[in-house]
């Protein structure tokens, strides 16, 4: 069975700041992964996915995660929060069903 | 394009009231998905349909959950008795078909939030 992790519960970080979010997964064979965004009364929206080829990969509003095979990894990071970053962040891994398997999310809050 | 639609956006009832959830998924997606989300825990699969039939409800407590999509587009969740515990968002999402490099990236919608008393 696949499963994330995201030891994080909440982030804080300064407005400017780099960011890194943590997410480990667990599938036997090559996973596809992804990174989700959920601000306070809306649905989920891709940041970025990984299939294959490149390990890192880039997404939408500046972020980029790199996928690390030998430490079952797939952080997300960011050089320089911005305010409208402050949202809720969930790490998904896919198998052999397709399904994605949700993380419990990671809350970030942004400090001006 | 349209995202995908849901509705309700919120609804209280009292525990062992019924509730049904309705959604409308991106046009040409195959697949479609309801996840339940609990306040602080990441979503949960509960029920997969590829066109109108079920791919996956092994997670979806059959006992009071029901789903239906018929003709391949339109869905509905259905919860009857509602409990305390069912208290949460559902979400929707559609992904284009079912597998396959690129296939499984689920949009969702806005999600309906569901309060028992």
């Amino acid at each position: 069975a696949q499963s994330v992790t995201q030891p994080d519960i909440h982030i804080t970080v300064s407005e400017g700041a780099s960011l890194e979010l943590r997410c480990n997964y667990s599938y036997g064979a090559t996973p596809y992964l992804f990174w989700y965004v959920q601000s306070p009364g809306q649905g989920l929206q891709l940041l970025l996915k990984y299939f294959s080829g490149d390990t890192l990969v880039q997404g939408i509003k500046g972020f980029e995660a790199e996928f690390k095979r030998s430490q079952s990894s797939f952080n997300l990071r960011k050089p320089s929060v911005h305010w409208s970053d402050a949202a809720e962040y969930f790490c998904a891994v896919s198998g052999g069903s397709y399904i994605p398997t949700f993380g419990r999310g990671t809350s970030l809050i942004v400090h001006p | 394009e349209a995202g995908v639609a849901q509705s309700p956006r919120y609804k209280i009832i009292e525990k062992r009231q019924s509730v049904a959830f309705w959604c409308n998924p991106i046009s040409g997606h195959a697949t479609l998905y309801w996840y339940q989300q609990i306040l602080g825990q990441g979503p949960k699969l509960l029920i997969q349909f590829q066109n109108n039939g079920v791919v996956d409800d092994s997670q979806l407590p059959k006992d009071r959950f029901s789903a239906e999509r018929l003709k391949g587009v339109d869905s509905t969740l259905k919860i009857q008795p509602a409990k305390l515990e069912d208290s949460a968002v559902y979400l929707c999402a559609s992904s284009l078909r079912s597998g396959g490099s690129g296939a499984n990236v689920l949009t969702f919608g806005a999600g309906s939030r569901l309060t028992v008393l």
